[in-house]
């Protein structure tokens, strides 16, 4: 079965400073992948989804991810970023030809320090 | 299209009730799923149909859990009883194969 990980609980950036987010995940083919983001209170918003073709693909909010299939990995970059940036951030993978097998991560914690 | 819509927004029952979320997902979406998310273990995947028919419901904590699909317009989660561990903001998406779509979820709070 495919799984996602992503290894930051928590991450502190300071407003204006570069961010990236981490995601792994294991599947044997490319699966397809996804960035959602969580305000408080709120469902989960698609920032941006990768499915083939071009390996860096832009997102929503200025966001961008990178697909790097050697490393299994894909993981999200913003170059600066701004207090409302904050939020909790999920990675998460399809696998097959349709929506079967969502996947979500455990979620990264985005906190903006001023 | 409005989106997924969910309702109530919020519930608060007393242990034993039984509770009743609801899901409108977006027309034409062949794939619902219903999520469950907490402090403790994230958002898990309840259980998903495919075109009203449930998939996979490996997901369910237990047997006072059960979900119906009725239509390609609405389905039902429901809890019977209700226990306070259930306490949790309970997600409705739909999908048309690709990405998930996802409601404004149910805040449960068992007491």
């Amino acid at each position: 079965a495919q799984s996602v990980t992503q290894p930051d609980i928590h991450i502190t950036v300071s407003e204006g400073a570069s961010l990236e987010l981490r995601c792994n995940y294991s599947y044997g083919a490319t699966p397809y992948l996804f960035w959602y983001v969580q305000s408080p209170g709120q469902g989960l918003q698609l920032l941006l989804k990768y499915f083939s073709g071009d390996t860096l693909v832009q997102g929503i909010k200025g966001f961008e991810a990178e697909f790097k299939r050697s490393q299994s990995s894909f993981n999200l970059r913003k170059p600066s970023v701004h207090w409302s940036d904050a939020a909790e951030y999920f990675c998460a993978v399809v696998t097959g030809g349709g929506a079967d097998g969502l996947t979500f991560g455990k979620g990264t914690h985005l906190i903006i320090q001023p | 299209d409005a989106g997924v819509i969910q309702s109530p927004r919020h519930e608060v029952t007393e242990m034993g009730q039984e509770v009743t979320l609801r899901c409108k997902p977006i027309s034409g979406h062949d794939y619902l799923f219903w999520y469950r998310q907490t402090m403790m273990r994230g958002l898990e995947l309840l259980i998903y149909f495919n075109n009203n028919v449930p998939i996979d419901d490996s997901g369910m904590p237990e047997d006072r859990f059960s979900a119906k699909m009725p239509n390609a317009s609405f389905s039902t989660l429901k809890i019977q009883p209700s226990e306070p561990r259930d306490s949790a903001v309970y997600f409705c998406a739909s999908s048309p194969g690709d990405e998930a779509f996802f409601g404004q979820g149910t805040r449960l709070t068992v007491v």
